[in-house]
């Protein structure tokens, strides 16, 4: 099974700041990296697939990028909808497998 | 626009078996698209249970394949979860999802049912 690690666990920001999380997988999983974004009381919302290809209706502020093992989600400029918790998840191999969140909150 | 709908018990007795529908509407579960059950206990992070195509291909989680089964039921635009030998330990929020059905967006998941709390209590 592939783990994928979140970091940091929370992130503190103020709105209007850059906000920077990364994931890492314990092996290859090319290209096929996915985020999500996850208010309370609600399911998960797809953001990025294929590590840079932002989803339908997905604001230019978020970007995705790396390959491998490596990657990073970009919030350009934090708005105030977008404190919640994300998730990286890779669908190179089975089981799928999630990281742990990061928790973006208000500075 | 595809929407998801889980529909089941929301308590389940210890070792019972936890049975949950997600109903598809707004597209066919007949298209090219994977079908997955995702879970997530009370504050803590996602667990991908297992997924099924429309031909009745399946995969699953090893750490739950002796007890899930996931079946499809093309005339009633449906898929299904079953999950045996219930304990508390699998109390969660389960959500159903579709996958894409690009090269690159095969296992990302792009449509989720809004999800249901299932309880393992006596």
């Amino acid at each position: 099974e592939i783990v994928m690690t979140q970091s940091p666990a929370t992130l503190s920001v103020s709105p209007g700041e850059r906000a920077t999380l990364s994931c890492r997988a314990s092996q290859s999983v090319s290209s096929n990296l996915a985020w999500y974004q996850q208010k309370p009381g609600q399911a998960p919302r797809l953001l990025i697939y294929g590590a840079s290809t932002r989803a339908t209706g997905i604001p230019a502020r978020f970007s995705g990028s790396g390959s491998g093992t490596e990657f990073t989600l970009t919030i350009s400029s934090l708005q105030s909808e977008d404190f919640a918790v994300y998730y990286c998840q890779q669908y190179n191999n089975w089981p799928r497998t999630f990281g742990g969140g990061t928790k973006v909150e208000i500075k | 626009q595809v929407q998801l709908q889980e529909s089941g018990p929301g308590l389940v007795k210890p070792s019972g078996t936890l049975s949950l529908t997600c109903a598809v509407s707004g597209g066919s579960i007949s298209s090219s698209n994977w079908w997955s059950w995702v879970r997530q206990p009370p504050g803590k992070g996602l667990e991908w249970i297992g997924e099924i195509y429309h031909s009745g291909s399946t995969n699953y989680n090893p750490s739950l394949k002796s007890r899930v089964t996931i079946s499809v039921d093309k005339s009633k635009n449906q898929f299904s979860l079953k999950l045996s030998s219930v304990t508390a330990a699998d109390t969660a929020v389960y959500y159903c999802a579709r996958g894409g059905k690009t090269v690159t967006s095969f296992g990302a998941f792009d449509y989720w049912g809004q999800g249901t709390l299932v309880t393992v209590s006596s």
